[in-house]
C-alpha cells in the first residue's frame, strides 16, 4: 500500500519569508512525483512533474528536488509572497501503467503582508 | 485556452437521491480521471478514462458509483442511492496520452448530502 505524507500540515510565514515543505513516499514502486498547488475556490494547479533521482525543478521562485533513493521529496519557495497563499500537494504515481496519483494529505501555508 | 469544466459547481441533495456530474475534459486530452477529496485529506483516485474506456476503478467506487464515457469526450459520474458518507469535492481531470504527463484539474463539483 501506498502512503503519501506531507510536513508539515500548516504554515504560517511572514512575507519575504522563505519557506519549504517535505513530501515523504515510498520509494518502492516510485514512478514519478507530482507536485500541485491548489488555492482556494480555485482548480488545482500542477507545478511539476519529476522522475529522476536528484531530479531538479524550477519555476519562477518555487523549486523541488527528489530524492528517489530515500523516498522523499522538497518544495521550496524563495521569498514567499501573499499570493503564495496556497494548499501544495505531492502525488505519486506507482507505475507508467496506472492513471492513478496517490496524493498526500497537502501542506498549507499562509503568507501575511 | 478552456480547461477542464464541471457541473455542477455545488449540489445539494437529500440522502437516498440520485446525483449525476459532468466532466469535459479538456478537447485534446484522450485521458480522464475521477478524484474524490475530503476535509483536511488529499484527492482519492476513482476511476480513469483513456478514450471511452475504463481502464482503472478504485475500491472506493462501491456498486452505487458509475462513470461513464461513452464517445470519449465528456465524462459523467453517477451517485445512487446517496449516503452522507458521500458528502465530498468530486475532482475531473484530463491529460494528454503519456506517462509523464501532468493531470489538468476542474473547479470540482461540492456535494453536500442532507
Amino acid at each position: 500500500i501506498l502512503n503519501v505524507e506531507q510536513s508539515p500540515q500548516s504554515l504560517h510565514v511572514q512575507e519575504g519569508d522563505s519557506t519549504n515543505f517535505t513530501c515523504s513516499f515510498p520509494s518502492s514502486n516510485f514512478y514519478a512525483l507530482h507536485w500541485y498547488r491548489w488555492e482556494t475556490a480555485k482548480s488545482p494547479e500542477a507545478l511539476f512533474v519529476m522522475t529522476l533521482n536528484g531530479d531538479e525543478k524550477k519555476k519562477g521562485r518555487i523549486s523541488a528536488t527528489l530524492n528517489t533513493k530515500e523516498g522523499y521529496s522538497y518544495l521550496y519557495i524563495k521569498g514567499s509572497q501573499p499570493e503564495d497563499s496556497a494548499t501544495y500537494l505531492c502525488a505519486q504515481k506507482g507505475s507508467s501503467n496506472t492513471g492513478k496519483l496517490i496524493f498526500g494529505q497537502g501542506t498549507t501555508l499562509q503568507v501575511k503582508p | 485556452d478552456t480547461g477542464v469544466s464541471q457541473d455542477p459547481r455545488h449540489k445539494i441533495t437529500k440522502r437516498g437521491q440520485n446525483v449525476t456530474f459532468r466532466c469535459d475534459p479538456i478537447s485534446e486530452h484522450n485521458r480522464l480521471y475521477w478524484y474524490r477529496q475530503t476535509l483536511g485529506q488529499g484527492p482519492e483516485f476513482l476511476t480513469y478514462f483513456q478514450n471511452e474506456a475504463q481502464l482503472e476503478k478504485s475500491r472506493l467506487l462501491s456498486d452505487r458509483f458509475s462513470a461513464e464515457r461513452p464517445k470519449g469526450s465528456f465524462s459523467t459520474l453517477e451517485i445512487q442511492r446517496t449516503e452522507q458518507g458521500d458528502s465530498a469535492m468530486y475532482l475531473c481531470a484530463s491529460s494528454p496520452q503519456g506517462a509523464i504527463q501532468p493531470q489538468h484539474f476542474g473547479d470540482g463539483t461540492r456535494l453536500s448530502i442532507l
